[in-house]
This record gives C-alpha cells, sequence and structure tokens, in this order.
C-alpha cells in the first residue's frame, strides 16, 4: 500500500521552544521524495522542506529540519524556535509513479 | 498573474446541476493534479495529467470528470453530486521529466498548490 501516516493529529508547543511531528511512510522503492507542507487557514498548502530519498544527509531549512531514518521509512519534522505564525496544518507526502502521496494532517498549535 | 490559481472560491450546487472547476497554472509545469480534501482524511489523489498521461484513481466516481486541454489549464466536470462529495477541492501543478537511467518519472519541482474551492452540494 502506498500511504503516509501521521499519527498525530493535534500538537501544541510553547512559543520559542521546539516541537517534533511524525511521519511514516510505506513504499516497496528505492527511489522517491518526500515532503512537509503547510496550510495555514488560508488553505493555501506551501512546501515547507523536501527530502529525496537517494540522499542520506537530512534537509535543512532555516528553523526546519527533517529527521529521515530510510530503513525505518520515517520522515519527521523539526521545528525549533517555534513562532505564532507556525500554526497551521502540517502535511506529511511522498512521491512516486507519478503521485503525491499525503498524510492526514498534524494540526499545530503555538500558545504566546 | 503567478501560481497556480483556481476558480471559483467557492461553489454551492444542487445535486442535479452540473459545474465546472477551473485551475490554471503559470508556472510552466508539465503535470497537475486534483486532490479532494475532506477535514481528517488524507488528501485524495483524484487525477493527474502528467507528460501526456492521464492517470486516475478507480475510486473516483463516474459523476467527476477532468479535463486538461493543454498544460496550463485543468479542468474538473462536475454532475449529479452528492452531499458527501462536499469537500475542498485542491489543484496542483509540478515539473516532472524522464530519469533516463532508471526509466522513471523524476519529479524537478514539488507541487504547488492553488488556493482550493469549496465545494458545498445541497
Amino acid at each position: 500500500a502506498q500511504t503516509v501516516t501521521q499519527s498525530q493529529p493535534e500538537m501544541s508547543v510553547q512559543e520559542a521552544e521546539t516541537v517534533t511531528l511524525s511521519c511514516t511512510y510505506d513504499t516497496s522503492e528505492s527511489d522517491y521524495y518526500l515532503f512537509w507542507y503547510k496550510q495555514p487557514p488560508s488553505r493555501q498548502m506551501i512546501l515547507v522542506i523536501r527530502q529525496e530519498a537517494y540522499k542520506q544527509q537530512n534537509a535543512t531549512e532555516n528553523r526546519f529540519s527533517v529527521n529521515f531514518q530510510k530503513a525505518a521509512k520515517s520522515f519527521s519534522l523539526k521545528i525549533s524556535d517555534s513562532q505564532l505564525g507556525d500554526a497551521a496544518m502540517y502535511f506529511c507526502a511522498r512521491y512516486n509513479f507519478n503521485k503525491f502521496y499525503f498524510g492526514s494532517g498534524t494540526k499545530l498549535n503555538v500558545k504566546p | 498573474e503567478t501560481g497556480v490559481t483556481q476558480t471559483p472560491r467557492h461553489l454551492v450546487m444542487g445535486m442535479t446541476n452540473k459545474k465546472s472547476l477551473k485551475c490554471e497554472q503559470h508556472l510552466g509545469h508539465n503535470a497537475m493534479y486534483w486532490y479532494k480534501q475532506s477535514a481528517k482524511k488524507p488528501l485524495e489523489l483524484m487525477f493527474v495529467y502528467s507528460l501526456e498521461e492521464r492517470v486516475e484513481n478507480n475510486s473516483v466516481p463516474s459523476r467527476f470528470s477532468p479535463e486538461c486541454p493543454n498544460s496550463s489549464h485543468l479542468f474538473l466536470h462536475l454532475h449529479t453530486l452528492q452531499p458527501e462529495d462536499s469537500a475542498l477541492y485542491l489543484c496542483a501543478s509540478s515539473q516532472v521529466g524522464w530519469d533516463t537511467g532508471t526509466g522513471n518519472v523524476r519529479l524537478n519541482t514539488e507541487a504547488f498548490f492553488g488556493q482550493g474551492t469549496r465545494l458545498t452540494v445541497v
């Protein structure tokens, strides 16, 4: 099955602290791409970070970084120094065979 | 205009109506996608047009019909919908190519999304 699982429907973090969102996926392929997307209330899905499966080094984008464990099929997102603007739905996604597969999302609340 | 634009933003239709959703991308991409987003569920891929090939999710009912007249435009034609079809419909585009080494589709960009059409079927 080509599934992406996000086991945390909702999480909360204090402003300026660090939070980690979990994602696992299922694929029999060795070549694929992984993503984290953010969807604020405006509904626009915005790319947060991207990882190609053949790259062993974990991707980072400013305060956002991933922990990619290929053997475990795990792809978690760490947000450091959380800001109020980080509050949104976060979706984990995988691409292969011409398709993007998405998880059900994690709602992140940021407390001031 | 830049990015991916979807119209209309909101649509209310009766079960006997026929309507169409429109998506336009100004990014020069060669792949376009329709997704259905329902609360607390994974985004459901409905249709893909990529490298002049149409890929569809076999579980999508025939009351949804896609059309992709060119690489910049994508439509979703709706007829005799049911209340359970009420959802946010998202369009996305990306740039893909062929990996000549593996023969697989290679993704050159991430998916860029429109703001969606909120559809309510009454």
